[in-house]
């Protein structure tokens, strides 16, 4: 699977859009972009996953460049429930057929 | 959606006791179950594969005999910590793969462990 770099850690003011983004400049053609979460002393949550497309679901945008090098996470109005790490994953998708590596991901800190 | 519960939520156990820490899919049948271990301002770190019928599958580095992993039911994985040693407490996740159609693993809740 290809490997992925995210920043190490993000604040975003309560209220706002929090973007996170991600590189991943080795993915292959077929090979999907996946984020999860996980809140403090809780196991992670799948977000969002895309292909090519721009994704939007009830919880975040997912928005990946032309080349599909790197993607955005979007949270358009971040609460502080939204504070966690988010890990940017790629693999191929069906039942059990991606890997879930999970690397440092990115600590957003939702600030009041 | 799917819903995977895991307990318990925290133990503290004396060191050489053993711990057992269920997981449970809901309302799926989950073949395969992976367990991960979390150690504090990390990552999580796949230890296992459990399998249903089957022996599990441990990454390399992991103690087979010190980490019991059972599949007994499509419903049930259990991972068993024997001879437990403060250096094992860490935070224990287990979670199930997407169901058809779907694409996001559902993970437990997580189970802190403490060996003192």
């Amino acid at each position: 699977d290809a490997k992925t770099t995210q920043p190490t850690s993000m604040d975003c003011a309560e209220g706002r859009a929090a973007n996170l983004p991600c590189n991943h400049s080795t993915i292959s053609g077929n090979e999907y972009v996946y984020w999860y979460r996980q809140i403090h002393s809780q196991g992670p949550q799948y977000i969002i996953h895309g292909l090519k497309n721009n994704e939007t679901n009830e919880m975040a945008s997912l928005i990946i460049t032309e080349d599909r090098k790197s993607s955005t996470l979007i949270l358009p109005h971040a609460t502080l429930r939204d504070t966690a790490v988010y890990y940017c994953i790629v693999g191929l998708t069906g039942a059990g057929s991606y890997q879930l590596t999970f690397g440092k991901g990115t600590k957003l800190s939702v600030i009041p | 959606g799917a819903v995977v519960s895991q307990h318990p939520s925290w133990v503290i156990c004396k060191s050489g006791t053993s711990v057992k820490i269920e997981c449970r899919s809901l309302d799926f049948q989950a073949t395969t179950m992976f367990w991960y271990r979390q150690f504090p301002k990390q990552s999580l770190m796949l230890m296992a594969t459990s399998n249903e019928g089957s022996k599990a599958t441990y990454e390399q580095g992991v103690e087979k005999d010190k980490f019991l992993i059972n599949h007994a039911s499509l419903t049930l994985s259990t991972l068993t910590v024997t001879s437990a040693h403060p250096e094992d407490s860490s935070f224990y996740i287990c979670s199930a793969p997407p169901r058809q159609g779907a694409h996001g693993y559902t993970f437990g809740s997580g189970t802190r462990l403490t060996v003192v």
